[in-house]
């Protein structure tokens, strides 16, 4: 089964800053998916990430606030852009082998 | 628009007894439907899958169209099926896939 290390696992990020997380793949992929999980809640998608494309955003999404870089077929990351404490979630990245593998996500807290 | 329902956000039983996850979907295509759980400080895993039509440490789930439904059942609890369990479902081209809200399960010694 595929193998997803994402980084990093946690941070604590102050207001106006921008976090950028990593996610590597074992296994060469097309897509990858970009998720948030609010305290609490279910998994949201953000954004599809496809190698070599502009990443697809979901409604309530946008570019500026969430860049997302894919530059090869095992990598990708995803920024968190001038972050306000409303951004405090776990943040998860995923793809599409073996029913969908998902990484360890990366908790942030905004303060 | 593709939408998962899991009605119930806590379910506890106890330890033997036989539980059911809830889960309904809607989708006008075929969809395909998934079970995740997440143990404590875990990461989220597949559970099973309605193609693979397997039994994963037990559970089982079967794909009602007509109900539009894909309930996870297992017969006796064990205390260490106590977890976080996700309903979610895929169509069409995109891959992309829509979770339910979850459902917190507890199993009582």
């Amino acid at each position: 089964s595929a193998v997803i290390s994402q980084k990093p696992s946690r941070d604590i990020c102050q207001r106006g800053t921008s976090l950028t997380i990593q996610c590597q793949v074992d296994s060469q992929v097309t897509m990858m998916f970009w998720y948030r999980q609010q305290p609490g809640q279910s998994l949201t998608l953000i954004a599809t990430a496809n190698q070599g494309s502009e990443a697809t955003y979901e409604s309530g999404f946008v570019i500026d606030k969430f860049p997302i870089s894919r530059p090869n077929l095992t990598f990708s990351t995803l920024t968190v852009s001038n972050m306000s404490p409303e951004d405090s979630s776990i943040y998860l990245c995923s793809v599409a082998l073996d029913g969908y593998t998902f990484g360890s996500g990366t908790r942030l807290t905004v303060v | 628009a593709q939408r998962v329902t899991q009605p119930e956000k806590l379910l506890s039983v106890f330890k033997g007894a036989p539980v059911e996850l809830k889960c309904n979907y809607s989708y006008s295509g075929s969809p395909e439907l998934f079970w995740y759980v997440q143990y404590s400080r875990q990461r989220l895993q597949l559970l099973l899958r309605h193609i693979s039509r397997e039994s994963i440490k037990g559970f089982t789930a079967d794909l009602n169209k007509g109900e539009t439904s894909f309930h996870l059942k297992k017969p006796f609890a064990q205390e260490e099926d106590s977890a976080m369990y996700y309903c979610a479902l895929t169509g069409g081209s995109n891959y992309k896939l829509t979770f339910g809200k979850g459902t917190l399960l507890t199993v009582n010694p």
